[in-house]
């Protein structure tokens, strides 16, 4: 499974954009890159997929370089409800698929 | 609705008791698993399964055991409880993405447990 780097923590304001990037130096040829929203006393929510160049929903902003060694999840004009961790997965629909490992994720604090 | 049912959503155990987390999911998804998180840290994988009467260790598998009798259901159980085992528990099924990517999980809503 590749390793992935985030971010301890991110502050911002109501109203501003909020760019997340995650390293994965050592992701793997079928491996996707998913990215899931966790509030206070709730499990993680799905946020957004994607594999390469941009994937966009109604929620963020995926963003992958060719080389696919990072990633940055975009979320606009954010709202203090997007206070939250925000976790960066890599892993395939095999090996990885299943036995999805977590690590500390982004905390992101957004201020009135 | 569909989606991944926990119970309890809490439960206070003394040390040594005996007790089982149930989950139940309705997307018909092979895979299941359950996490525990520690309060202020990330989650961590403690068992999962792949298919009904499949199931594997994860990062934290000691003093929990699970069986997987049929696709809707993935039961934990704490044999013997210890203080060390307050957390909560966060049971997910998980599916591809769109049916060809990477696994997508749907968390429950948690089971707090504190053992005194």
């Amino acid at each position: 499974l590749a390793k992935t780097t985030q971010p301890i923590s991110m502050d911002s304001y109501e109203g501003q954009e909020v760019n997340i990037t995650c390293s994965h130096n050592n992701i793997a040829t079928n491996d996707y890159i998913t990215w899931y929203q966790q509030f206070p006393s709730q499990g993680p929510r799905f946020i957004i997929q994607g594999y390469k160049t941009k994937v966009t929903n109604e929620v963020a902003s995926l963003f992958i370089p060719a080389d696919r060694k990072s990633s940055t999840l975009s979320l606009p004009r954010v709202s203090l409800s997007d206070t939250a961790v925000y976790y960066c997965l890599v892993g395939d629909a095999g090996t990885g698929g299943f036995k999805t490992i977590f690590g500390a994720g982004t905390r992101l604090f957004v201020k009135a | 609705n569909a989606g991944v049912t926990q119970t309890p959503k809490f439960q206070v155990l003394k040390t040594g008791q005996s007790m089982t987390l149930q989950c139940a999911q309705d997307m018909n998804h092979e895979y299941m698993s359950w996490y525990r998180q520690d309060p202020g840290m990330g989650l961590r994988l403690i068992h999962y399964s792949v298919g009904a009467g499949i199931t594997d260790q994860g990062e934290v598998p000691n003093g929990y055991n699970v069986s997987r009798s049929t696709t809707e259901d993935f039961p934990l159980r704490l044999l013997s409880a210890a203080p060390s085992q307050t957390s909560v528990y966060f049971c997910a099924s998980s599916s591809p993405f769109r049916g060809s990517g990477a696994n997508v999980l749907t968390f429950g809503a948690g089971s707090r447990l504190t053992v005194l």
